[in-house]
């Protein structure tokens, strides 16, 4: 059973930085797993941030960022501003399946 | 402009099948996967599966591999996604989501509700 593992929830102040992860349980993240990121508010559809682990989308504002760190995929949110509060959900490759993490619930206060 | 358009909400009766239709435009059909992805209330995002547009391809996450089948029509670009034997277990939101080859996810369809109660 394949299981990708993201923070349950997060904090952080306006303006600040914050980073969100993404882990497999199958061992280290690297790009060969394709990592991507997308952010639900709440009564919409996911729309997609980030695709193979750094590349932004047109509409994806520069304060998203994707990276591999100690061998897990992360999201990092830099100037945080309150219309960032939302869910984000990572998702993984496996060879045919994809696997989407549990979600991260970012709050910002 | 890329749409996703998909059909509009169900209500089932446990046991029964719902069809769920993904209709496509602004690009080539054939040259994206769409995925299927459901969201039970309150819960997280769960893959269901794939299917190649071109092709007609498809893979299955193993949770559904025995009754969900996912087909296209290239001629009218919209695919399908038809889960048989519902529960109330089946009750979510569908999303199908466009990917272009090696990862690249990008637009996603409105979601369609389906309600499984007797």
């Amino acid at each position: 059973q394949t299981v990708v593992t993201q923070e349950p929830s997060l904090t952080v102040s306006p303006g600040g930085t914050v980073t969100l992860t993404c882990a497999s349980n199958t061992g280290a993240v690297t790009s060969a797993y394709f990592p991507n990121w997308f952010q639900q508010k709440p009564g919409q559809a996911p729309r997609a941030l980030i695709y193979t682990t750094t590349n932004k989308h047109s509409w994806t504002p520069a304060r998203f960022s994707g990276s591999l760190v100690g061998g897990k995929a992360a999201l990092t949110l830099s100037g945080v501003q309150p219309d960032d509060e939302a869910e984000y959900y990572c998702l993984l490759y496996y060879g045919g399946a994809w696997v989407f993490g549990g979600g991260t619930k970012l709050t910002v206060l | 402009q890329v749409q996703l358009v998909q059909s509009g909400a169900e209500v089932k009766n446990p046991g029964a099948s719902v069809k769920v239709s993904c209709k496509a435009s602004g690009y080539t059909f054939t040259d994206y996967y769409l995925h299927w992805v459901r969201q039970a209330p309150g819960q997280g995002l769960e893959w269901m599966g794939m299917i190649n547009a071109n092709t007609g391809g498809t893979n299955y996450a193993q949770n559904f591999q025995d009754r969900v089948i996912m087909t296209r029509d290239t001629s009218i670009t919209t695919a399908y996604m038809e889960l048989s034997r519902l529960t109330s277990d089946d009750t979510a939101v569908y999303y199908c989501a466009r990917e272009f080859h090696g990862g690249y996810f990008d637009y996603w369809g409105q979601g369609t509700l389906v309600t499984v109660s007797s």
